[in-house]
């Protein structure tokens, strides 16, 4: 069946410290992997989404980047965290366009 | 550019009245479009969705969307809101190109 694993749940990290989190799914391939946050009181805003291994398109520029290493594999980083990063952070892929699937979402907290 | 416009930020109604939480998506060519609903710290659970079979979907607990071509719009309804129902909703769309869009969310409040 198919699945998605976004981890962590949770993170608190400090003001300049580094960020990846990682996404990968389960049972499909050549799937579209897509990243959104969602800042306190805001909806989900698309940064990146990617149709292939190696390929991402941007969409809001800031100070993330993500990287797409395997088919399965979405990895959102950042060199140097900013309190305006806080929010919570959703991976997701679609299987031609019919069908959506998202993680269960890691809530960044940047102190 | 591909966009979707969910028109009310804030919707409150009394419980027992309907619901009607609005939603708009930029024309192209055989969207799919999805309603899903996000309670305070849980993740997204799928409403409903249209793939271009009937154009009024029916979803979970008494949910409803009905896909209007001409006017670009996948409104969602609920003849009867419960206090359960209170949560942020989410209109979403892929378009043909497989590009996946949130509109900005609606927050229900249902009111006893």
């Amino acid at each position: 069946s198919q699945t998605i694993h976004q981890w962590p749940a949770t993170l608190v990290q400090p003001v300049g410290s580094p960020l990846s989190l990682e996404c990968t799914v389960e049972g499909t391939s050549n799937p579209n992997l897509y990243w959104y946050r969602q800042a306190a009181g805001r909806g989900l805003q698309l940064l990146f989404y990617s149709v292939g291994i190696g390929q991402i398109s941007s969409e809001v520029p800031q100070n993330l980047s993500a990287s797409r290493p395997q088919d399965r594999q979405f990895i959102l980083s950042s060199k140097k965290l900013l309190l305006s990063d806080s929010g919570f952070y959703l991976c997701a892929w679609t299987g031609g366009w019919t069908e959506a699937f998202f993680g269960q979402g890691t809530r960044l907290t940047v102190v | 550019a591909q966009s979707v416009t969910q028109l009310d930020s804030h919707v409150s109604v009394s419980e027992g009245t309907p619901v009607l939480l609005r939603c708009n998506y930029s024309s192209s060519y055989s969207p799919s479009l999805f309603w899903y609903v996000q309670h305070p710290n849980k993740g997204l659970q799928l409403l409903l969705k249209y793939t271009s079979a009937a154009t009024l979907v029916k979803g979970i607990n008494g949910f409803e969307a009905e896909f209007k071509k001409s006017e670009t719009s996948f409104h969602l309804t609920k003849p009867s809101a419960h206090m359960s129902d209170a949560a942020e909703y989410f209109c979403v769309v892929i378009y043909a190109e497989g590009k996946l869009i949130f509109g900005q969310g609606t927050t229900l409040q249902v009111k006893p």
